[in-house]
């Protein structure tokens, strides 16, 4: 049984630039939320993906976007990179409201 | 909006030491509490979680915490830790009622030395 698994690992990026992270959900699950992890910081909560619409948005600029598909994986894009925008990018997957999983997460690094 | 507090950035200790990390929170509600802990390159996984009953819960590895709700606290506590247990470790909060979207602390860096 897969749980959650995210692509890319890693990735760098420039200032101004746009970027795609992508989360796959653990089997069954039907909930994608997405966290983002500054370094020495705990996660932070981005948003969350449930039916293929947005539930619930934490304190995040309109720069952060998301998508989920039908299959319930879900994209989160970020555009016009910031430096600030570094961090370790976590999806976390669920069935409704009930415990999360996490994923090992994207490291992104903006140049 | 509640807001997670952990006291103890970076904790070193020598195997078979007594482990306590401090965790308080602040949110008039009802809240969901749990423990993560993330490994050296791997990913966050769960320790143990409170929602209700009993206020002491026990979870894997050993660990278990205990919810003091008149102190917003839920302090993690282990007897006797091993040199495995070098980690990072995150307290969490979730809102009763609010869906599952976690608040996090800022983490505890803990070091065990054989």
């Amino acid at each position: 049984d897969a749980g959650v698994t995210q692509s890319p690992t890693h990735l760098i990026k420039t200032r101004g630039q746009q970027v795609t992270l992508r989360c796959s959900p653990k089997s069954g699950h039907d909930t994608v939320s997405w966290y983002q992890q500054a370094l020495g910081q705990g996660p932070q909560f981005i948003f969350q993906y449930y039916e293929e619409e947005e539930r619930q948005r934490g304190n995040f600029p309109d720069r952060f976007s998301g998508h989920q598909f039908p299959n319930y994986s879900s994209e989160l894009n970020v555009n016009a990179l910031l430096l600030g925008d570094s961090a370790l990018y976590l999806c976390a997957s669920s069935l409704g409201q009930d415990l999360q999983y996490f994923g090992p997460g994207t490291r992104l690094t903006v140049t | 909006a509640q807001s997670v507090s952990q006291h103890n950035h970076h904790v070193i200790l020598s195997e078979a030491a007594s482990l306590e990390l401090g965790c308080n929170y602040s949110y008039g509600g009802t809240v969901n509490l749990f423990w993560y802990v993330q490994y050296p390159g791997q990913h966050l996984q769960l320790l143990l979680k409170y929602f209700s009953g009993d206020p002491l819960v026990k979870g894997i590895k050993g660990f278990e915490a205990e919810f003091i709700k008149s102190k917003f606290s839920f302090n993690l506590r282990k007897p006797s830790v091993q040199w495995s247990d070098t980690a990072e470790y995150f307290c969490a909060v979730g809102i009763t009622g609010g869906g599952n979207k976690l608040t996090f602390g800022t983490g505890t860096q803990l070091k065990v030395e054989l």
